[in-house]
């Protein structure tokens, strides 16, 4: 079955830099995504990345690629407060869709 | 507004009672997807439109579940015979073609309680 991976809690402090992780099922996976959910809020994409890409920066979010491992990273420098939220790492349900298989996503705690 | 909409943000029902979401996409948005988001995991794929038809049901559970989109933008989402397990917050997300990399717009959700 289609599973896509992600750890469940991280907490670091404001100023740290947060990396989350995410191991996807499809390594044809065209596109891969990040989204963000903050609380009674919906979700929003954070970035995205193209799979033949190793590395997207945009501003504070840098996210990784490894297309051999099936592994995606979201780093985010100089965290903040505001970044508190859950975020989901996503692909592309099948190639004859566009529909999204989540992970069940990340929750990112940041201290002051 | 220029988002996704959706109502009613909340909605408590009795089991075994029929409900309808609905769910108004961004303007001139041709793709349509309804996912739905249990507590502690992320959005499961539902159904997804482009235009009038449904492209792809496959996330659909059972046929007590049912989606509409007449007119090619308003979609209301049926569920008959309620159950305690459908309790969940029902998402509903748009793109301008439903194309590999367009970007899917979110509502904030509907939340279903079933007692």
């Amino acid at each position: 079955g289609e599973d896509v991976e992600q750890s469940l809690f991280l907490s670091v402090r404001e100023g740290d830099s947060s990396v989350i992780n995410c191991t996807y099922t499809d390594s044809s996976s065209t596109y891969l995504y990040w989204y963000k959910q903050e609380p009674g809020a919906g979700l929003q994409l954070l970035t995205y990345i193209f799979s033949n890409m190793d590395m997207k920066q945009d501003q504070r979010l840098t996210v990784l690629l490894n297309k051999k491992d099936k592994h995606l990273s979201l780093r985010i420098a100089d965290t903040q407060t505001g970044d508190s939220a859950i975020y989901f790492c996503a692909e592309i349900m099948n190639q004859a869709g566009t529909a999204l298989i989540f992970g069940k996503g990340t929750t990112l705690s940041v201290s002051s | 507004g220029a988002g996704v909409s959706q109502t009613p943000s909340n909605k408590v029902t009795e089991k075994g009672k029929y409900v309808e979401l609905r769910c108004d996409p961004i303007s001139g948005h041709t793709a349509l997807y309804w996912y739905r988001q249990s507590l502690g995991q992320g959005p499961e794929f539902l159904i997804y439109f482009q235009g009038t038809g449904a492209a792809d049901d496959s996330g659909l559970p059972n046929d007590r579940f049912f989606a509409v989109r007449p007119e090619g933008s308003v979609s209301t989402l049926k569920i008959q015979r309620t159950e305690r397990g459908d309790s969940a917050v029902y998402l509903c997300a748009s793109s301008v073609q439903g194309r590999l990399g367009n970007e899917q717009f979110f509502g904030p959700g509907t939340r279903l309680t079933v007692l």
